[in-house]
């Protein structure tokens, strides 16, 4: 099976730039989560969707980013405009919850650093 | 809220075996899990272990959940060079979908 597939791997942009990092979930899986991980925060959580509806949105910065899932197989994660301190890791992971372990499992991550 | 914690680093010599600890403030948790995190990776699932249960095995690895102290470790047999990495601990809150990750322990293997 494939698993959860981000792109792009790594993005260097320049500040102010618009970036669009982008999700593809297990197939089947039902619940999607963006997270953003660096030295001095650890993992955060920016927002999880359940059935492609935001269910908490809580963790997203400000109103810099903005995530959709306009169908089941699709998520983008968008930072307009970038700023050096959104250089993260952003991870995008997908689970189906209600079965045994509710186990979330992660993409590879996207790269990103703003200069 | 709720939350996990870890130490951050442990250092063990190739053979030996490692004890990644952990603990959490959520008494409602259903689930507990370890990730590893490889350089330039994301986090992949290791072994995930059900409240109702103290121990868990799968190969070199042993989980042990101390439910009245809050108390999950990780015991890693035979520790190798290719066990270096970031193990993340992380609990699923009873009710919800979102787990709650710890910051990480990095374990470091030397010869």
């Amino acid at each position: 099976d494939a698993g959860v597939i981000q792109s792009p791997r790594h993005e260097v942009t320049e500040m102010g730039q618009e970036v669009t990092l982008r999700c593809k979930p297990i197939s089947g899986h039902n619940s999607l989560f963006w997270y953003r991980q660096t030295m001095m925060r650890g993992l955060e959580l920016l927002i999880y969707f359940n059935n492609n509806v935001p269910i908490d949105d809580s963790g997203m910065p400000e109103d810099r980013f903005s995530a959709k899932m306009p169908n089941a197989s699709f998520s983008t994660l968008k930072i307009q405009p970038s700023e050096p301190r959104d250089s993260a890791v952003y991870f995008c992971a997908s689970s189906l919850t209600g079965r045994t372990g509710n186990t979330i499992y992660f993409g590879e991550g996207s790269w990103l650093t703003v200069v | 809220g709720e939350d996990v914690e870890q130490s951050l680093f442990l250092s063990v010599r190739e053979g030996d075996s490692s004890v990644i600890n952990c603990t959490y403030t959520d008494s409602s948790s259903t689930y507990l899990y370890w990730y590893k995190q490889e350089p330039g990776a994301g986090l992949q699932l290791l072994t995930y272990i059900f409240s109702n249960m103290d121990m868990k095995q799968d190969q070199r690895l042993t989980v042990l959940l101390n439910k009245k102290d809050k108390h999950l470790s990780l015991r890693i047999a035979d520790t190798q060079t290719g066990d270096s990495a970031i193990y993340f601990c992380a609990d699923l809150p009873g009710g919800s979908y979102i787990p709650t990750f710890g910051r990480g322990t990095s374990l470091i293997v030397h010869p």
